[in-house]
């Protein structure tokens, strides 16, 4: 079993939709958890990190869940500019980043 | 623009050269990374550097060899790589190492 795992999509969504994504990992003694975004060719970028209370930057929503080992992230009114892969990545003890295989996203006008 | 600066942007060498890559980050950061991340996959972390120290070393094959010289910058000397070892060699930093770390955009190594 992969340690995260992700659905990698394509989301292929039209502008102003809202789409979520969600992603699962294997380690109860994960640490810290963030969503990255990757474009083609790019490095990747921190998003924003997740916490158990739930965080939200504008429109952007992430949410975890310990017990389930479940976290996700909603994207409200969808930009072309949202289209780029996004990466799940827990951190583990020894504060060792584990990345997801990554969710593509395509927005359309 | 990323805050973390990686030298060179591309590398072609052959299999029996020596070279370098560089990574320099001005944020004060404490810990620094070395990632592999082949094409359609995500990054894999290599080592990690914290205060300056070699704190994980991912089983790497010892024809990669990182080096810390200061806190801020990040060198990785290659030697005698294999094909297999093109890949695109990302580098980021994180105020410690329980930080959220961020990421230059990466040196794209082929080997001939």
């Amino acid at each position: 079993r992969k340690e995260v795992e992700q659905d990698p999509g394509p989301f292929n969504v039209p502008e102003g939709a809202t789409v979520a994504f969600n992603c699962t990992y294997s380690n109860s003694a994960s640490q810290s958890f963030f969503w990255y975004r990757q474009d083609c060719r790019k490095e990747p970028k921190l998003l924003m990190s997740v916490y158990s209370s739930g965080n939200e930057d504008g429109r952007f929503t992430a949410q975890l869940n310990r017990a389930s080992q479940y976290i996700s992230l909603l994207i409200r009114d969808s930009k072309l500019s949202d289209s780029a892969t996004y990466l799940c990545v827990v951190m583990e003890y020894g504060n060792k980043l584990v990345f997801g295989a990554g969710t593509i996203l395509r927005v359309k006008s | 623009d990323t805050e973390v600066t990686q030298t060179p942007k591309h590398l072609v060498m052959g299999m029996t050269n020596k070279k370098s890559l560089k990574c320099e980050q001005h944020m004060g950061h404490r810990a620094m990374y070395w990632y592999k991340q082949k094409a359609k996959k995500p990054p894999e972390l290599m080592f990690v550097y914290s205060y300056e120290k070699l704190s994980i070393n991912e089983s790497v094959p010892s024809r990669f060899s990182p080096e810390c010289p200061n806190s801020s910058l990040l060198n990785l000397h290659l030697h005698a790589l294999q094909p297999e070892d093109s890949a695109l060699y990302l580098c980021a930093s994180s105020q410690d190492s329980d930080q959220p770390q961020h990421f230059g955009d990466g040196t794209r190594l082929s080997i001939l």
